[in-house]
């Protein structure tokens, strides 16, 4: 079975430019979350989707970030526009249907903004 | 607030010891679960253990081992005989349900085997 799959693994940009990364869950897992995580420390939540619907998405800078799962399978994030303090690792993760249960996670996107 | 407490930053131990990895945790909820994931450099998490609020029961994995005790609020993890491939960051996290059980990590520790 293939696991959580993420692109691209590694992006450098300047500041000001758009970025999107892209996650594709694990077949039948409805629930997708996509995480931060900034060098040293842990991932942190920034949106929680069941199916197709974002039902935690209390964390999210809405100024320059943007989510979507269309269709309730692949999902994507969007920074517009990227700065500095953006550069981290972006990890997407799915849990299968009870929620309570183990998350699987993707390799993550490496940002760097020069 | 940090609701998951690893105190310990980094840790340095000799191939063949035993080294056990802090994990402090704080809910409000009767139902919640704790994690434990490897991060090793190649960053990719793999996830070690879940446990649930309702089963203190200590469990064992080969040369691992966890220790969840409700009183203290704590699931400390072991790994006995330590290899130099289990160095990496070592993350515990907690699921709360009034959160959608998304997982809140600690800060990790960073340990580090050597021959």
């Amino acid at each position: 079975e293939a696991g959580v799959v993420q692109s691209p693994r590694y992006k450098i940009i300047e500041k000001k430019q758009p970025v999107a990364f892209w996650c594709n869950p694990i077949s039948g897992h409805n629930t997708l979350y996509w995480y931060l995580q900034n060098l040293g420390q842990g991932p942190e939540l920034l949106i929680r989707y069941e199916n197709e619907e974002a039902v935690d998405d209390s964390q999210l800078p809405k100024d320059r970030f943007s989510a979507e799962r269309l269709k309730g399978v692949d999902s994507t994030l969007k920074i517009q526009p990227a700065e500095l303090g953006d550069s981290a690792v972006y990890l997407c993760a799915s849990s299968s249907p009870r929620g309570s249960g183990e998350q699987f996670f993707g390799p993550g996107t490496r940002l760097t903004v020069l | 607030a940090q609701k998951v407490t690893q105190a310990q930053t980094e840790i340095s131990v000799v191939e063949k010891e035993d080294v056990t990895l802090d994990c402090v945790y704080e809910t409000r909820d009767t139902t919640y679960y704790l994690f434990w994931y490897k991060q090793p450099p190649s960053g990719e998490l793999v996830f070690l253990i879940r446990r649930n609020s309702f089963d203190e029961q200590n469990e064992i994995s080969g040369r691992y081992s966890w220790n969840f005790q409700k009183s203290t609020s704590s699931f400390n993890f072991t790994i006995t005989a330590s290899q130099v491939v289990d160095s990496a960051v070592y993350f515990c996290a907690l699921s709360e349900a009034n959160s959608g059980y998304a997982l809140n990590f600690g800060k990790g520790t960073s340990l580090l085997v050597t021959p």
